[in-house]
């Protein structure tokens, strides 16, 4: 079963900080790997899909990397906001059918 | 107003009762999605649907059970509440297509608690 971990699970920064958030996943057989922002009594809200062939995907101040052989994720945020503050999930798809394994997240606080 | 909406957004109830949690979309997806949410285990997907016709068992799907009425309806019922399905639940849905459109897109959750 695939198993995927992110970590630190918390993490604050001042604004205008450059970041990176973590995503490692057990099982490198994946079909695309999502990233997700989950504001607080919010559903979930799609970043970024990096298909298995894809290296990365970028969208404005996000960019999003995938290494397959190593079982590896990575968001970076560039000139981190307040208004980024949220919690960050990564998601693999296993099957093709976009069934997702969800990693448990983490809390991103960007302070003013 | 939202494509994907659910109903209700917050509900308590007791051990034993049959609990039906509904979602509705606007999107017009194919496929439709049933994930609970708890602290520490993340995101699990408990049934999902690619059409009318077409439902599968997802990770967790033990002590649930699933309509797909028409395409913009996916329900999730609870025969039998049990203090361990307290979770926020959310659906969401996709087009199925290739590529970069296979993104799912989520309703704003059902907060349930079993007392």
């Amino acid at each position: 079963k695939q198993e995927v971990t992110q970590i630190p699970a918390a993490l604050s920064v001042p604004e205008g900080e450059n970041l990176v958030l973590n995503c490692s996943f057990t099982d490198s057989a994946i079909y695309n790997l999502q990233w997700f922002r989950q504001d607080p009594g919010k559903g979930l809200t799609s970043l970024l899909l990096i298909q298995s062939s894809q290296r990365e995907q970028t969208s404005g101040r996000l960019n999003a990397s995938l290494d397959k052989s190593s079982g590896r994720s990575t968001l970076y945020i560039a000139a981190s906001q307040p208004g980024d503050s949220a919690t960050y999930l990564c998601a693999a798809d296993q099957t093709g059918a976009n069934n997702l394994f969800f990693g448990t997240g983490t809390r991103l606080t960007v302070i003013p | 107003d939202a494509d994907v909406t659910q109903t209700p957004r917050n509900r308590i109830t007791k051990t034993g009762k049959r609990i039906m949690l509904e979602c509705s979309q606007t999107k017009g997806h194919d496929r439709m999605y049933w994930y609970r949410q708890d602290p520490g285990l993340g995101l699990r997907l408990i049934y999902y649907s690619f059409d009318v016709k077409d439902i599968n068992k997802g990770e967790i799907s033990d002590g649930y059970s699933v309509s797909r009425q028409a395409q913009a309806k996916f329900s999730l019922s609870l025969e039998s509440a049990i203090p361990n399905q307290t979770a926020l639940y959310f659906c969401a849905t996709s087009d199925g297509g290739q590529g970069d459109t296979d993104t799912q897109y989520f309703g704003p959750g059902t907060r349930l608690t079993v007392l």
